[in-house]
């Protein structure tokens, strides 16, 4: 069992929807970090969350310690937020989920 | 730069050669780390390193590959006889002294033949 699991695997959505993606963990953390790979490959750090909820833009991270959970939710999503989203969270290591694929349809 | 900085952004090589793939950081950041991503997989963690402290290298998925970051900045991932298992794009991220937030390069894409 990965130590990292998000799910969906893959969402489409209709642009204007709340998009919610979840990422569930194994281990005892330090902090979780959510991380956006736009189709061209590059990588942009969202979050880094140790408690609590983030916050930016249309964006929020929320994470509860005793469940090992955290979700990402994009409000009002947008084609432009097309992209794979990937959970990581830190332990010993940096340890990441196998991604979620968003497609947002206009 | 104003950003993490890889070179080269393509490399194609024969199965046997070594290959040296770059990172420049973010000027002032202390942290560096190694990442690969192979296709269709997650990213995997290959090395770290913070400071003048002795790297992690928990990562590495065998003696082939090395990584050194001189004078605090550079970094340098070698794999030595390459496989072709070791396609993959390689990405290097660094992180500032009061933040836990990665920075990340675009990534060097190996392909080895």
């Amino acid at each position: 069992k990965n130590e990292v699991e998000q799910s969906p695997q893959n969402l489409t959505a209709q642009e204007g929807e709340f998009i919610t993606i979840n990422c569930s963990y194994s281990v005892g953390i330090s902090a979780l970090h959510w991380l956006q790979q736009h189709p061209g490959g590059g990588i942009v750090s969202l979050f880094m969350l140790s408690s609590g909820k983030k916050k930016h833009g249309r964006l929020i991270a929320t994470i509860n310690i005793q469940e090992k959970h955290s979700s990402l939710h994009i409000t009002a999503s947008h084609p432009r937020d097309s992209a794979v989203y990937i959970c990581a969270v830190r332990s010993y290591q940096l340890t990441f989920g196998k991604g979620t694929k968003l497609s947002v349809i206009p | 730069g104003a950003g993490v900085s890889q070179s080269p952004s393509n490399k194609v090589t024969e199965k046997g050669k070594d290959v040296e793939l770059r990172c420049d950081p973010i000027s002032g950041h202390t942290a560096l780390y190694w990442y690969r991503q192979s296709l269709g997989q997650g990213l995997e963690f290959l090395i770290y390193f913070q400071g003048n402290s002795a790297p992690d290298k928990s990562g590495l998925p065998s003696d082939r590959f090395s990584a050194e970051r001189t004078g605090g900045s550079v970094s340098t991932l070698t794999i030595q006889r390459t496989q072709q298992e070791d396609s993959a794009v390689y990405l290097c991220a660094s992180t500032g002294v009061r933040t836990d937030t990665q920075y990340f390069g675009p990534g060097t894409r190996l392909t080895v033949l």
